[in-house]
């Protein structure tokens, strides 16, 4: 139960597209269509952005995707926006019905 | 509106027990999958465990396993934790989590409450 592999921070310009990785093996990310996506802001409770790799929540932007290859998944914010600075914490089902969360991203809008 | 609102959290001492409870309200508790995520001051979420609707499931990390036990009773709209042996890195914000049984997704969260491991 390893925790799956973000980069600890990503930045960009209000209006730029950035993306977020999520690596983890073949016993979570690789084998499971189950990625989901939380942000986070600081002190605030977690809010599910993206499920089952691709599928976006009823009343989050579309301004937010995701996707997965291999052992990847990835999360990409296009035309970012100054209220998207948060972290972002990528999360997969895995073997043994248990669930394995990302190391988190922050995001930082430049 | 749809709710879950923890309780239980506190101080306590190494070695020590709590229970916490997570009371649900605005949809039907007893088709849902219900988890255990935590957080610890200035780190990031970890799942903790699930259970199934029914109770029928129940699943737990490694790190709490033999230690925590979760439990739900579907007529009182309720989910807990009990924790024993407490260590001090169990310190942290514990929320409980809806998950839809399709999408295995934490679709709805509490607001947390927090646990405190310290002599």
């Amino acid at each position: 139960q390893s925790a799956l592999t973000q980069p600890a921070s990503v930045s960009g310009s209000p209006g730029q597209s950035i993306t977020i990785s999520c690596t983890g093996t073949s016993s979570d990310v690789g084998s499971y269509n189950l990625v989901s996506w939380y942000q986070q802001y600081p002190g605030k409770v977690p809010k599910l952005m993206i499920y089952e790799v691709s599928k976006g929540p009823s009343g989050v932007s579309n301004r937010f995707s995701g996707s997965k290859s291999g052992n990847t998944a990835s999360l990409t914010i296009s035309g970012l926006q100054a209220e998207d600075e948060a972290d972002y914490y990528c999360c997969s089902y895995a073997a043994g019905s248990t669930y394995v969360f990302g190391t988190g991203t922050k995001v930082t809008v430049l | 509106e749809v709710q879950l609102v923890e309780s239980g959290g506190g101080l306590v001492k190494p070695g020590g027990s709590l229970r916490l409870s997570c009371a649900a309200s605005g949809f039907t508790f007893s088709s849902y999958s219900m988890n255990w995520v935590r957080q610890a001051p200035g780190k990031g979420l970890e799942w903790v465990s699930s259970i199934s609707s029914s109770s029928s499931y129940i699943y737990y990390a490694d790190s709490v396993k033999g230690r925590f036990t979760i439990s739900r009773d579907n007529a009182k709209n309720s989910l807990y934790l009990q924790m024993n042996s407490l260590r001090a890195e169990d310190t942290a914000v514990y929320y409980c989590a809806r998950s839809p049984s399709v999408s295995y997704a934490f679709d709805i969260w509490g607001q947390g409450t927090m646990v405190t491991v310290s002599s």
